[in-house]
């Protein structure tokens, strides 16, 4: 089946800084999702993306399907931002996550 | 706007017993989804169902049952509970199989 890859697994930053996440992905995909998994276990959708480019306030997040991967960007970290990102393809009409980046962002 | 929710969203039950966790959506969306959580794993899909009546099985589906007699809840049952079940499960709808996929908040269940 699909593999789904994600990079770096830990990311520490200091509040301000700017940071890219990688998600790689081993097959042709239907769609693509971004997720915020907070300090509280709580799963917050950040992205639907199958292609291009979206952007919400200080993230953005690109998907370039043909060439299997999608890169989300966080500007301006600050400490709420802390918590594990979550990259899911799907693969015909199930969703496979990767493992997660783990972020830290401190004052 | 309840959207999905899970219950209870914490359990603690012995080894070997019957334990059913519930799940339901207010969206009607027609696909829905059980995912369980374990450090070193990231999220793995359980079973997944497509529409009422019909499921399916994800990647761990061995020693959970899932039902789906109405399109809104998807309860996920372990029969015969182990330790090795210990996890967060989450819950999850979508309005198509390739559809936004909305997570629920989790259901924190031990196994003793």
């Amino acid at each position: 089946g699909i593999q789904v890859e994600q990079s770096p697994p830990d990311l520490i930053l200091q509040e301000g800084a700017n940071s890219t996440l990688r998600c790689n992905f081993s097959d042709s995909v239907n769609n693509l999702q971004w997720f915020h998994q907070n300090p509280w276990g709580q799963l917050i959708n950040l992205f639907y993306i199958p292609s291009g480019t979206k952007q919400n306030g200080r993230l953005s997040a690109t998907t370039v399907a043909t060439e299997r991967y999608s890169l989300l960007y966080i500007s301006s970290s600050q400490t709420t931002d802390s918590g594990v990102y979550f990259c899911a393809a799907y693969n015909t009409d199930k969703l496979i996550f990767g493992t997660g980046t783990r972020l830290q962002v401190f004052p | 706007d309840a959207g999905i929710t899970q219950s209870p969203r914490y359990k603690i039950t012995e080894t070997g017993r019957q334990v059913t966790l519930m799940c339901h959506q207010t969206w009607s969306h027609s696909y829905m989804f059980w995912y369980r959580q374990d450090l070193g794993h990231g999220l793995r899909l359980i079973y997944y169902s497509a529409a009422a009546d019909i499921t399916d099985k994800g990647e761990v589906p061995d020693g959970y049952v899932v039902s789906r007699s109405k399109t809104e809840n998807f309860p996920l049952t372990l029969e015969s509970a182990t330790r090795s079940q210990t996890s967060v499960y989450f819950c999850a709808s979508s309005a198509g199989g390739t559809g936004e996929l909305f997570f629920g908040e989790g259901s924190r269940l031990t196994v003793l």
